[in-house]
Parts: structure tokens; sequence; C-alpha cells
């Protein structure tokens, strides 16, 4: 199956700092991919969804300035989490679609998920 | 989303039944349902898909089975093996909108 790559998969920083997490698709090219947050043994909570080029769409009570997200290629997308505090520490977990010709039936593949603690 | 705040369920079998995990899907318009299997610490892996023009699906251990007249959903795994424990979860999606994901089963398999 197709690949994501997500990266790192562990972060412990300190009150205050940002991090930066990675999605990339490793061998197909994903013009959308979708950042996910998950709290232990809870199902996975839709952050946003990024598109290459342009503004990520962000769910309803997700604060875009504090989740940062750049799809700048159409490999690569980005999870920033800024001014990171204590309740920030979650599992966040990035998928991608494999693009079909006829957009249906698209598979949705997930990055192997960062455990952010935030100290 | 609508699925946090919720308990996983959970399922337990003996190593070596069959197990089936069992979901229920909410827009009966969702034409592609996928089933995953997210081990602990990890993210979420494809298992098998379906197609709404389909009512069964085999793979290799696994069977899903799809029933649209109740909106429900399947996945079958025979012989289980300790290495299955995990948690379940279904997809549903509706016509290449976003992928709507149900609350997870966790799978306990007994020695």
């Amino acid at each position: 199956g197709a690949v994501v790559s997500q990266h790192p998969s562990r972060v412990i920083c300190k009150s205050g700092t940002s991090v930066k997490i990675e999605c990339r698709s490793l061998d197909f090219q994903a013009t959308t991919m979708f950042w996910y947050r998950q709290f232990p043994k809870k199902s996975l909570m839709l952050m946003a969804t990024s598109n290459e080029g342009s503004k990520a769409t962000y769910e309803q009570g997700v604060e875009k300035d504090k989740f940062l997200i750049n799809h700048a290629s159409l490999t690569l997308s980005t999870l920033t989490v800024t001014s990171a505090h204590p309740e920030d520490s979650s599992f966040y977990i990035c998928s991608a679609r494999v693009p079909r010709a006829d957009a249906t039936n698209e598979k949705l593949f997930f990055g192997s998920g960062t455990q952010l603690s935030v100290l | 989303g609508e699925n946090v705040g919720l308990h996983l369920p959970t399922l337990s079998v003996q190593e070596g039944d069959n197990s089936i995990i069992n979901c229920a899907y909410s827009n009966s318009a969702s034409d592609y349902f996928i089933w995953y299997k997210q081990e602990s610490g990890k993210g979420p892996q494809f298992i098998i898909d379906i197609r709404s023009n389909m009512d069964k699906r085999q793979g290799q251990r696994v069977t899903v089975l799809l029933n649209k007249t109740v909106k429900h959903l399947s996945l079958q795994i025979a012989a289980t093996q300790p290495g299955d424990s995990a948690v379940y979860f279904c997809a549903e999606n509706n016509y290449g909108q976003n992928f709507v994901f149900g609350p997870g089963t966790r799978l306990s398999v007994l020695p």
C-alpha cells in the first residue's frame, strides 16, 4: 500500500515552545492531507484539511493560529503547534488520500503518529 | 468531532477463534468504506475496503460485510491471533467527501 511518513514519532518540549510535525507521502502525490488529534482510548478527531498551495480548512473549535498548517508541495504537509502548553499534549496523526482519476473511492493512508508531550 | 468522549467498546476473543467487529454507519449515501487497525502508539493501518456496490469482500484472514439496508458494516477475522489485538475503526466516505470514523472497538485476544 501507499506509504505516508510522519516525523517525529515522539517529541517532548517545554511549555511555550513551538513544535513542527512533518507528514510526507512517499510514493504518491497528495493534494490533500489531513491532520487528526487523538486522546487516549478515543477515536480520531479531525483538526484540519491541508490543501496543497492554499490555506488549510480547519474544523470548528480548532485554533488556526495555534495549529499552523503548511502544505507547500504535493508530498509534504507540516503541522506546527505554536506556543505549546501541557493541554496540547496528545497523539497527532496525519493522513493522505491516494488520488484516483475519478476522485472516488480514494484510499486514505495514515502516518505513524506523533506523541507530543509538553512539560 | 462527534466521536470524541466516547469510551471504546471491547471485544475479547480466545486465540484461534473467529472475531466479528461491528460498525453502524450514519450516512445512507456513503459509498465507500474502510476498516483500519490501530496498535498502541501507532497510526491506523489500512486493512480492507469495500464499495457500496458490493456486500462482501475477502482478504487474507479478513472479510468485510456490508449491509446497506441497516447501514451496518462488519469485519470478520478468522483464527484470531495475539497480533490481532488492537483498536479497529471503520470509516465511511460519501463520494469523495471527508471520511467519517466510527468510535472504534478494542479487540483483546486471550491466550
